[in-house]
């Protein structure tokens, strides 16, 4: 079956650094990808997506990255900030309109 | 701003006792979604509504139901909440068509506790 899941489940950072939070999937039939960003007591909100044709995609100080080959993807954010602290689930379209969320990556980052 | 909205922001319910949660939307959006999400875990998919159609997930629980009575509104009803049923009830939408698939758009959460 589908599964999403995140090698770590918190992360710590200093403010300025670069943090990568990473997913694997497992189903290599998904074609589509999102990274949301929850922050405590908020709904998940939209950072970036990216379709299976790529292997890339930038957006504002946000990078993801799709591995194909070995199923995994990776969230980079640039000169983290202290907003950025939340929880992170990379999700994965599994059906038509089926989001299967990964577990969950906590992000603090340190001033 | 077009936006996904859910009432109330905290539901507190007795055990047993039936309780709906509400969701609208003004994104005109035709596709709708109801997920359930339990303290330090992952949104879990309930059902979604495409148009009028209901789709629901294999293990949501039959306690759980869903109305669509137009586009904009969804309502989660839940008829005889348990203890292991308190948590946080988002509501999703996005479209559908064209170019996509596309993300889907959170509202802010109903958290539900049972007593």
């Amino acid at each position: 079956g589908e599964s999403v899941g995140l090698h770590l489940p918190t992360l710590s950072v200093q403010e300025g650094d670069n943090s990568i939070i990473n997913c694997a999937y497992s189903n290599s039939a998904s074609d589509y990808f999102i990274w949301y960003k929850q922050e405590s007591g908020k709904g998940p909100q939209f950072i970036i997506d990216i379709r299976s044709n790529m292997d890339k995609r930038q957006g504002q100080r946000v990078t993801v990255l799709l591995n194909k080959t070995v199923k995994h993807l990776s969230l980079q954010i640039a000169a983290t900030q202290p907003g950025d602290s939340a929880v992170y689930f990379c999700a994965e379209l599994t059906g038509a309109n089926n989001l299967f969320f990964g577990t969950g990556t906590r992000l603090t980052v340190i001033p | 701003d077009a936006m996904v909205i859910q009432n109330p922001r905290y539901q507190v319910t007795q055990f047993g006792k039936p309780v709906t949660l509400s969701c609208s939307q003004t994104l005109n959006h035709n596709v709708m979604y109801w997920y359930q999400q339990k303290s330090s875990q992952a949104p879990k998919l309930l059902f979604h509504y495409y148009d009028k159609d209901f789709n629901n997930e294999a293990d949501t629980p039959d306690n759980f139901q869903s109305r669509r009575p137009n586009t904009s509104f969804c309502f989660l009803d839940i008829r005889s909440p348990g203890l292991g049923d308190a948590a946080m009830y988002l509501c999703a939408t996005s479209r559908e068509g064209g170019q996509g698939p596309y993300e889907q758009y959170f509202g802010p959460g109903t958290r539900l506790t049972v007593t």
